[in-house]
């Protein structure tokens, strides 16, 4: 089984600063490791995803996460934030080797940017 | 290459009715996964359909159901609806075995009253 923790509920930053969402999980297999981003009555949008290989994945829009398999983390990085950055962030894991693709999520992380 | 869709956007009903929500999945996709999100949570994994057979399933009771079809579009259907029934329904669809990456409808918001 696979749980995955979002320690911060919200996150308040100003524009142009540097953020970081925490991401903490626990599996009893290996696992794949997504963000997703859920922006106002949307459904949710891939951002990233680390499956092997670098443990540093980039995404398009200047965001960046890194997995820490002995510290079980996968936090997501942006050096400098806009407002349209504002959204709900969630982080998901995905058992390898289960039969079948199930993404367990984390509560989310609400990052909020102020001018 | 068309994303998926989901139907209706919104939907109110009452307790102990019945629902049934719609997906069409991405072009080339032959799985689906459906997913429940209560407000201020996380989604959480109801069942996943490839080739329209149930795959998998997460914790939830039987009188959530679903079908997938030939053109691997997807039916949720659930019974018996209780008030903690109320969420926005997320359907996803992948290639199972490709890329692992599942890509989501925007929802169906169910209020039940």
């Amino acid at each position: 089984a696979q749980s995955v923790t979002q320690l911060d509920s919200q996150v308040p930053v100003f524009e142009e600063a540097p953020v970081e969402l925490r991401c903490n999980y626990s599996s009893s297999v290996s696992v794949y490791l997504f963000w997703y981003v859920q922006y106002p009555n949307q459904g949710l949008q891939l951002l990233l995803k680390y499956l092997s290989g670098s443990t540093l994945v980039e995404s398009i829009n200047g965001f960046e996460a890194e997995f820490n398999k002995s510290q079980t983390s996968f936090h997501l990085r942006k050096p400098s934030v806009h407002i349209s950055d504002t959204a709900e962030y969630f982080c998901a894991v995905m058992g390898m080797n289960t039969g079948f693709q199930k993404l367990v999520f984390g509560t989310g992380t609400r990052l909020l940017v102020s001018p | 290459e068309t994303g998926v869709t989901q139907s209706p956007t919104h939907l109110i009903k009452t307790r102990g009715q019945q629902v049934t929500l719609r997906c069409s999945s991405q072009s080339g996709h032959n799985t689906v996964s459906w997913y429940q999100q209560a407000l201020g949570q996380g989604p959480q994994f109801i069942f996943q359909y490839y080739r329209e057979e149930e795959n998998g399933r997460g914790n939830f009771p039987p009188r959530f159901s679903g079908l997938q079809f030939p053109n691997y579009s997807s039916e949720l259907n659930v019974n018996a609806l209780e008030l903690d029934d109320s969420a926005l329904y997320l359907c996803a669809s992948s290639l199972l075995g490709k890329g692992y990456e599942q890509y989501f409808g925007p929802g169906t918001r169910l209020t039940v009253t």
